[in-house]
Protein backbone atom coordinates (compact mmCIF):
# COMPACT_ATOMS: atom_id res chain seq x y z
CA UNK A 1 0.00 0.00 0.00
CA UNK A 2 0.88 3.61 -0.16
CA UNK A 3 2.72 5.09 2.67
CA UNK A 4 3.34 8.48 3.22
CA UNK A 5 6.10 10.54 4.98
CA UNK A 6 6.35 14.02 5.97
CA UNK A 7 9.07 15.67 7.42
CA UNK A 8 9.63 18.41 9.25
CA UNK A 9 7.45 16.89 12.21
CA UNK A 10 8.24 20.39 14.33
CA UNK A 11 9.13 23.90 12.55
CA UNK A 12 8.84 27.32 14.13
CA UNK A 13 8.88 30.37 11.72
CA UNK A 14 9.15 33.96 12.21
CA UNK A 15 6.22 35.83 11.62
CA UNK A 16 6.35 37.23 8.16
CA UNK A 17 8.91 34.44 6.78
CA UNK A 18 8.20 31.54 4.39
CA UNK A 19 7.20 27.97 5.66
CA UNK A 20 8.06 24.74 3.88
CA UNK A 21 6.67 21.04 4.18
CA UNK A 22 7.89 18.62 2.09
CA UNK A 23 5.99 14.97 1.57
CA UNK A 24 7.25 11.81 -0.14
CA UNK A 25 5.09 8.79 -1.18
CA UNK A 26 5.91 5.06 -2.13
CA UNK A 27 3.08 4.63 -4.77
CA UNK A 28 3.33 5.68 -7.83
CA UNK A 29 -0.23 5.33 -8.73
CA UNK A 30 -1.08 7.97 -6.35
CA UNK A 31 -2.15 11.14 -8.57
CA UNK A 32 -4.23 13.30 -6.45
CA UNK A 33 -2.42 15.19 -3.08
CA UNK A 34 -4.18 17.42 -0.55
CA UNK A 35 -3.37 18.93 2.36
CA UNK A 36 -5.05 19.53 5.64
CA UNK A 37 -4.61 21.83 8.11
CA UNK A 38 -5.69 21.22 12.09
CA UNK A 39 -6.02 23.87 14.42
CA UNK A 40 -5.63 23.00 18.17
CA UNK A 41 -8.88 20.50 19.08
CA UNK A 42 -10.56 21.24 15.41
CA UNK A 43 -10.57 18.84 12.58
CA UNK A 44 -8.81 18.82 9.73
CA UNK A 45 -9.84 21.25 6.99
CA UNK A 46 -8.51 21.06 3.30
CA UNK A 47 -6.42 23.96 2.36
CA UNK A 48 -5.37 22.97 -0.97
CA UNK A 49 -4.85 20.10 -3.09
CA UNK A 50 -2.57 18.79 -6.93
CA UNK A 51 -3.28 16.60 -8.69
CA UNK A 52 -0.19 14.57 -10.83
CA UNK A 53 -1.09 16.41 -14.40
CA UNK A 54 -0.03 19.88 -12.73
CA UNK A 55 3.49 20.47 -11.15
CA UNK A 56 2.41 23.41 -9.34
CA UNK A 57 -0.55 25.15 -7.73
CA UNK A 58 -1.11 28.37 -5.53
CA UNK A 59 -4.14 29.85 -3.59
CA UNK A 60 -3.00 33.27 -2.02
CA UNK A 61 -0.37 32.89 0.22
CA UNK A 62 -0.27 29.18 -0.27
CA UNK A 63 1.34 27.02 -3.04
CA UNK A 64 2.38 23.05 -3.37
CA UNK A 65 4.30 21.43 -6.07
CA UNK A 66 4.75 18.10 -7.03
CA UNK A 67 8.10 16.08 -8.68
CA UNK A 68 6.57 12.90 -9.89
CA UNK A 69 9.83 11.48 -10.57
CA UNK A 70 10.76 11.90 -7.26
CA UNK A 71 7.80 11.15 -5.64
CA UNK A 72 7.54 13.67 -3.66
CA UNK A 73 5.53 17.16 -2.48
CA UNK A 74 5.80 20.51 -0.75
CA UNK A 75 3.67 23.02 0.80
CA UNK A 76 5.09 26.35 0.60
CA UNK A 77 3.10 29.40 3.22
CA UNK A 78 4.85 32.82 2.14
CA UNK A 79 4.15 35.55 4.54
CA UNK A 80 3.29 33.82 7.26
CA UNK A 81 0.85 34.80 9.99
CA UNK A 82 -0.13 33.87 13.64
CA UNK A 83 -3.55 32.42 12.15
CA UNK A 84 -1.24 29.57 10.08
CA UNK A 85 0.09 28.18 13.69
CA UNK A 86 -1.50 24.49 12.91
CA UNK A 87 -0.81 20.64 12.27
CA UNK A 88 -0.42 20.54 8.95
CA UNK A 89 -0.91 16.87 6.86
CA UNK A 90 -0.36 15.95 3.67
CA UNK A 91 -1.60 12.82 1.96
CA UNK A 92 -2.02 10.70 -1.24
CA UNK A 93 -4.42 8.57 -3.28
CA UNK A 94 -5.07 7.07 -6.58
CA UNK A 95 -7.83 9.46 -7.83
CA UNK A 96 -10.21 7.33 -10.09
CA UNK A 97 -8.06 4.15 -9.93
CA UNK A 98 -10.86 2.21 -7.83
CA UNK A 99 -8.47 2.75 -4.42
CA UNK A 100 -10.25 4.83 -2.54
CA UNK A 101 -7.88 4.64 0.39
CA UNK A 102 -6.66 8.28 1.61
CA UNK A 103 -3.18 7.94 3.01
CA UNK A 104 -2.09 10.68 5.39
CA UNK A 105 1.74 11.51 6.28
CA UNK A 106 2.52 12.24 10.17
CA UNK A 107 1.93 15.63 10.44
CA UNK A 108 3.99 18.98 10.56
CA UNK A 109 3.26 21.48 14.02
CA UNK A 110 3.55 24.76 12.59
CA UNK A 111 4.65 28.02 14.60
CA UNK A 112 4.18 31.25 14.01
CA UNK A 113 6.85 33.44 15.77
CA UNK A 114 5.22 36.99 16.64
CA UNK B 1 -26.47 21.79 6.27
CA UNK B 2 -24.97 20.28 9.48
CA UNK B 3 -22.47 18.99 7.50
CA UNK B 4 -20.77 15.88 9.36
CA UNK B 5 -21.98 15.55 12.74
CA UNK B 6 -20.31 12.82 15.32
CA UNK B 7 -21.97 11.52 18.69
CA UNK B 8 -20.58 11.00 21.78
CA UNK B 9 -18.24 13.78 21.60
CA UNK B 10 -16.21 11.93 24.42
CA UNK B 11 -17.06 8.73 25.93
CA UNK B 12 -14.88 6.59 28.98
CA UNK B 13 -15.24 2.95 28.29
CA UNK B 14 -13.70 0.03 30.38
CA UNK B 15 -11.74 -2.99 28.78
CA UNK B 16 -13.86 -5.49 27.44
CA UNK B 17 -17.04 -3.06 26.74
CA UNK B 18 -18.80 -2.39 23.21
CA UNK B 19 -19.88 0.81 21.47
CA UNK B 20 -21.01 2.62 18.74
CA UNK B 21 -19.79 6.30 17.52
CA UNK B 22 -22.12 7.52 15.59
CA UNK B 23 -21.51 9.51 11.69
CA UNK B 24 -24.16 11.00 9.96
CA UNK B 25 -23.92 13.62 6.97
CA UNK B 26 -26.41 15.55 4.94
CA UNK B 27 -24.81 16.53 2.07
CA UNK B 28 -25.94 13.30 0.17
CA UNK B 29 -22.08 12.64 -0.27
CA UNK B 30 -21.03 8.98 -1.49
CA UNK B 31 -17.95 8.52 0.28
CA UNK B 32 -17.65 8.16 4.06
CA UNK B 33 -14.53 7.26 5.97
CA UNK B 34 -13.39 6.83 9.96
CA UNK B 35 -9.93 7.58 10.82
CA UNK B 36 -8.15 7.50 14.12
CA UNK B 37 -5.79 10.20 15.25
CA UNK B 38 -2.45 9.53 17.60
CA UNK B 39 0.02 11.57 18.50
CA UNK B 40 2.66 11.75 15.85
CA UNK B 41 1.03 9.25 13.83
CA UNK B 42 -1.16 11.58 11.72
CA UNK B 43 -4.87 10.09 10.34
CA UNK B 44 -5.02 6.37 10.04
CA UNK B 45 -7.78 5.08 8.09
CA UNK B 46 -9.69 2.34 9.93
CA UNK B 47 -12.79 1.80 7.44
CA UNK B 48 -14.38 3.27 4.23
CA UNK B 49 -17.13 3.03 2.32
CA UNK B 50 -18.38 4.31 -1.42
CA UNK B 51 -22.02 3.96 -1.21
CA UNK B 52 -24.83 2.46 0.77
CA UNK B 53 -24.08 -1.46 1.18
CA UNK B 54 -20.60 -1.27 0.56
CA UNK B 55 -17.35 -1.15 2.93
CA UNK B 56 -13.89 -1.63 3.11
CA UNK B 57 -11.30 -1.78 5.39
CA UNK B 58 -8.49 0.82 5.63
CA UNK B 59 -4.85 0.70 7.35
CA UNK B 60 -6.12 -0.38 10.85
CA UNK B 61 -9.24 -2.04 10.97
CA UNK B 62 -8.80 -4.67 13.51
CA UNK B 63 -11.17 -4.49 16.53
CA UNK B 64 -14.11 -2.26 14.25
CA UNK B 65 -17.12 -3.30 12.15
CA UNK B 66 -19.07 -0.74 9.77
CA UNK B 67 -22.14 -0.82 7.98
CA UNK B 68 -23.58 1.43 6.03
CA UNK B 69 -27.56 0.88 5.07
CA UNK B 70 -28.07 4.36 4.45
CA UNK B 71 -26.14 7.50 2.41
CA UNK B 72 -26.74 9.30 5.45
CA UNK B 73 -25.30 7.22 8.39
CA UNK B 74 -21.97 5.29 8.98
CA UNK B 75 -21.82 4.29 12.66
CA UNK B 76 -18.03 2.56 13.83
CA UNK B 77 -18.44 -0.45 16.41
CA UNK B 78 -16.02 -1.09 18.65
CA UNK B 79 -16.64 -4.72 19.71
CA UNK B 80 -15.04 -5.39 22.48
CA UNK B 81 -12.87 -2.07 23.76
CA UNK B 82 -8.95 -2.27 24.84
CA UNK B 83 -6.71 0.36 25.91
CA UNK B 84 -5.27 0.46 22.42
CA UNK B 85 -8.06 2.04 21.36
CA UNK B 86 -7.91 5.02 23.54
CA UNK B 87 -7.93 8.21 20.57
CA UNK B 88 -9.32 10.65 18.76
CA UNK B 89 -11.76 9.27 15.96
CA UNK B 90 -12.84 11.48 12.89
CA UNK B 91 -16.02 10.59 10.53
CA UNK B 92 -15.70 11.37 7.11
CA UNK B 93 -17.23 11.89 3.96
CA UNK B 94 -16.36 13.53 0.70
CA UNK B 95 -17.81 13.72 -3.03
CA UNK B 96 -15.52 13.89 -6.02
CA UNK B 97 -15.18 15.91 -8.80
CA UNK B 98 -13.66 15.63 -12.14
CA UNK B 99 -10.51 17.01 -10.42
CA UNK B 100 -10.39 15.70 -7.32
CA UNK B 101 -12.09 15.17 -3.86
CA UNK B 102 -13.02 17.69 -1.23
CA UNK B 103 -12.96 15.73 2.17
CA UNK B 104 -15.23 17.21 5.11
CA UNK B 105 -14.32 15.72 8.52
CA UNK B 106 -17.00 15.59 11.93
CA UNK B 107 -15.43 17.13 15.02
CA UNK B 108 -14.24 14.20 16.42
CA UNK B 109 -15.34 11.68 19.33
CA UNK B 110 -12.26 11.53 22.13
CA UNK B 111 -12.46 7.98 23.32
CA UNK B 112 -10.83 6.87 26.42
CA UNK B 113 -10.67 3.01 27.20
CA UNK B 114 -9.64 2.14 30.85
Amino acid sequence: GENVEQHPSTLSVQEGDSAVIKCTYSDSASNYFPWYKQELGKRPQLIIDIRSNVGEKKDQRIAVTLNKTAKHFSLHITETQPEDSAVYFCAAKEYGGGNEKLTFGTGTRLTIIP
Amino acid sequence: NAGVTQTPKFQVLKTGQSMTLQCAQDMNHEYMSWYRQDPGMGLRLIHYSVGAGITDQGEVPNGYNVSRSTTEDFPLRLLSAAPSQTSVYFCASSYQTGRGETQYFGPGTRLLVL
